[in-house]
């Protein structure tokens, strides 16, 4: 079983939709857990961060983490057509030696105008 | 303040050939990460440099190697190229102490043919 899994989609929505992405990990170690945005042909920048479960909203983006149940979600609300990239969820563990990211492999999103 | 920035591009090698991957992190950030994106496999963790050590590497062969310089820029080093190690490589930056965020570069496209 892979650490973190992620239904690679392709994921197509209307403009103004609200899209859910989800992950589920199997690793109990982890303890940070990140969304990232990767444009085609570009590097994946950073959207969100959440340490241990709860929910964390930044503007039209919500993170959300459930520890009991190992499972992570993006909420995009009022989804709009630049919205459209591939969104990868990564996690990472505590100590010194868990500072490289585990990657999910991505869920490619389209939003339609 | 310049991004992360990677060189080349994107280059084509042949099956045994080496290649060479340079990274320059952010001005200030003293660990550098180096992941592979394969087609269909998500990005995969390959190496940790921080202050000029290895500090961990990911399940991949003693075929990758690479360095960290004292200006904390780091170089992927790849011998005898195999068909499977056409990917996109992506480098990022880390701050130090307990910094979580990885800033990524645009990434080095490698065809092996």
């Amino acid at each position: 079983q892979k650490e973190v899994e992620q239904d690679p989609g392709p994921l197509s929505v209307p403009e103004g939709a609200i899209v859910s992405l989800n992950c589920t990990y199997s690793n109990s170690a982890f303890q940070y857990f990140m969304w990232y945005r990767q444009y085609s042909r570009k590097g994946p920048e950073l959207l969100m961060y959440t340490y241990s479960s709860g929910n964390k909203e930044d503007g039209r983006f919500t993170a959300q983490v459930d520890k009991s149940s190992k499972y992570i979600s993006l909420f995009i609300r009022d989804s709009q057509p630049s919205d459209s990239a591939t969104y990868l969820c990564a996690t990472r563990g505590v100590g010194a030696g868990s500072y490289q990211l585990t990657f999910g492999k991505g869920t490619k999103l389209s939003v339609i105008p | 303040e310049a991004g992360v920035t990677q060189s080349p591009t994107h280059l084509i090698k042949t099956r045994g050939q080496q290649v060479t991957l340079r990274c320059s992190p952010i001005s200030g950030h003293t660990s550098v990460y180096w992941y592979q994106q394969a087609l269909g496999l998500g990005l995969q963790f390959l190496l940790w440099y921080d202050e000029g050590e290895e500090r961990n590497r990911g399940n991949f062969p003693p075929r990758f190697s690479g360095r960290q310089f004292p200006n904390y820029s780091s170089e992927l080093n790849v011998n005898a190229l195999e068909l499977e190690d056409s990917a996109l490589y992506l480098c990022a930056g880390r701050a130090g102490g307990r910094t979580y965020e990885q800033y990524f570069g645009p990434g080095t496209r490698l065809t092996v043919t």
